[in-house]
C-alpha cells in the first residue's frame, strides 16, 4: 500500500526551462509534505516543504503547490539548471500524530540538459 | 560535526554474519529515524526513536533486525544472520523538536555476499 506515489520515474528538461515534478498521496491524515533531493552516494537533502493549511510555498527557484482535494502536490523549478540534476523524492507525514514517520515516494530522476 | 554522521560508509559482509551500523545524529535532536533504500526505490521506514525509546518499530522487516539508542544520542542498527536481500543503503535521519523536516546522513551501503 503505497501512500505516496511519484508516477514519473524520470524527467528531462532543457536548461533555463521549467521542471515540474508531481506527487500523489492517499492518506488524508498527512499534514506536512516535503521534497528531498538526492545525489548519487549522498543522503537525501531537504529542499522545501508545505503545510497542509497552505496551497503554495516558494523558496527562490523552487515552488511547491498543494491541491488537497486532489491529494496532489507538485514541485516547480524555474529556471532549471544542470546542477539540479538529481533524484527528487516527495515525502509526507502526519507531523502532529502519534506515529511520526516520514513516508517517501519512489523518486523522479531529473536530468537538466545544458 | 554539524550534520548526521553514519559509519561505516560501506560494509561488505558474508551471508550469515552479524553487522552493526552506527548513526551520530545532530546534537540536541531527540528524534532519530532509520530507513533502508533499495535500488530504484524511495527510503523505506524501519524504526523511529524519541529519546532513548523506540516509539515505532513497525518497519523492521523481521526479528533479525534490532536497533538501540541507549543514551538518547548515538544509535546502532544491528542485523543478525545477514541475508543477500539485506543488501541496501541504510539511512539515518534526525529531527529537532522545532523542525518539520528530518536531516539525513550519507548512508551506509551494506553488501551481503
Amino acid at each position: 500500500d503505497q501512500q505516496v506515489k511519484q508516477n514519473s520515474p524520470s524527467l528531462s528538461v532543457q536548461e533555463g526551462r521549467i521542471s515540474i515534478l508531481n506527487c500523489d498521496y492517499t492518506n488524508s491524515m498527512f499534514d506536512y509534505f516535503l521534497w528531498y533531493k538526492k545525489y548519487p552516494a549522498e543522503g537525501p537533502t531537504f529542499l522545501i516543504s508545505i503545510s497542509s493549511i497552505k496551497d503554495k510555498n516558494e523558496d527562490g527557484r523552487f515552488t511547491v503547490f498543494l491541491n488537497k482535494s486532489a491529494k496532489h502536490l507538485s514541485l516547480h523549478i524555474v529556471p532549471s539548471q544542470p546542477g539540479d540534476s538529481a533524484v527528487y523524492f516527495c515525502a509526507a507525514w502526519n507531523y502532529g500524530g502519534a506515529t511520526n514517520k516520514l513516508i517517501f515516494g519512489t523518486g523522479t530522476l531529473l536530468a537538466v540538459q545544458p | 560535526g554539524a550534520g548526521v554522521s553514519q559509519t561505516p560508509s560501506n560494509k561488505v559482509t558474508e551471508k550469515g554474519k552479524y553487522v552493526e551500523l552506527r548513526c551520530d545524529p545532530i546534537s540536541g535532536h531527540t528524534a532519530l529515524y532509520w530507513y533502508r533504500q533499495s535500488l530504484g526505490q524511495g527510503p523505506e521506514f524501519l524504526i523511529y526513536f524519541q529519546g532513548t525509546g523506540a516509539a515505532d518499530d513497525s518497519g523492521l522487516p523481521n526479528d533479525r533486525f534490532f536497533a538501540v539508542r541507549p543514551e538518547g544520542s548515538v544509535s546502532t542498527l544491528k542485523i543478525q544472520r545477514t541475508e543477500r536481500g539485506d543488501s541496501a543503503v541504510y539511512l539515518c535521519a534526525s529531527r529537532g523538536t522545532m523542525n518539520t523536516e528530518a536531516f539525513f546522513g550519507q548512508g551506509t551501503r551494506l553488501t551481503v555476499v
